[in-house]
């Protein structure tokens, strides 16, 4: 069964700092891959997709991520963390197209400090 | 072009109660999946619709079930209520499905007293 980890439940970060936050997917079978943003009172957003195509994916708002299968990982990074970057990041997987769940991690609240 | 959007917002029912949630999507989308967030399970899927049938469902138990109509708004029911179904029921549109850009609603705030 797919099943993804995210490490850190908060992470605090200085304006201007990088943003490190930590996905690793538990799979045999390269995955679908995603970062979600969730900002407070609101619905999620999607930050960027992994789809096999490269292995450095760009997203909204200066986001990446990079996939390396070696480390089953898909670490989310922002090279200076903004005040409007506080929210909740939730990293999914789906095994395969349109044949299993979308699996979502627990969520990691990052904070941002002036 | 308009967002999803589910009605109600807010809810407060009581336990063994029933409860229909509404869900309408990105006009041209065909995949509604709906998902439940609470503090303490995170974000869990619930089951996804296409095209009116049901392709993918989590490990929910059969109080919750849901339909998905041909205009593709979708309802999702929760009969006999529980204290623990207190959540924030989300519902997200896409294209062709769970391996495209899920477009999330605002959820509806649901409270079992």
């Amino acid at each position: 069964a797919q099943s993804v980890t995210q490490l850190g439940s908060h992470v605090s970060v200085s304006e201007g700092a990088l943003v490190l936050l930590r996905c690793n997917y538990s799979s045999s079978v390269p995955p679908y891959l995603f970062w979600y943003v969730q900002y407070p009172n609101q619905g999620l957003q999607l930050l960027l997709k992994y789809t096999s195509a490269a292995t450095l994916v760009k997203g909204i708002n200066g986001f990446e991520a990079e996939f390396k299968k070696s480390e089953t990982s898909f670490h989310l990074t922002k090279p200076s963390a903004h005040m409007s970057d506080a929210a909740e990041y939730f990293c999914a997987v789906i095994g395969s197209s349109n044949t299993g769940k979308l699996i979502f991690g627990q969520g990691t609240t990052l904070q941002v400090k002036p | 072009k308009a967002g999803v959007t589910q009605t109600p917002r807010y809810l407060i029912k009581t336990r063994g109660q029933q409860v229909t949630l509404s869900c309408s999507p990105i006009s041209g989308h065909r995949s509604v999946s709906w998902y439940q967030q609470t503090p303490g399970q995170g974000l869990q899927f619930l089951f996804e619709y296409f095209s009116e049938t049901q392709r993918n469902k989590g490990n929910f138990p059969g109080r919750f079930s849901g339909r998905q109509f041909s205009n593709s708004r979708s309802e999702m029911n929760v009969s006999t209520l529980e204290l623990g179904d207190s959540a924030l029921y989300l519902c997200a549109s896409s294209l062709t499905g769970l391996d495209n850009e899920q477009f999330f609603g605002p959820g509806t705030r649901l409270t079992v007293l």
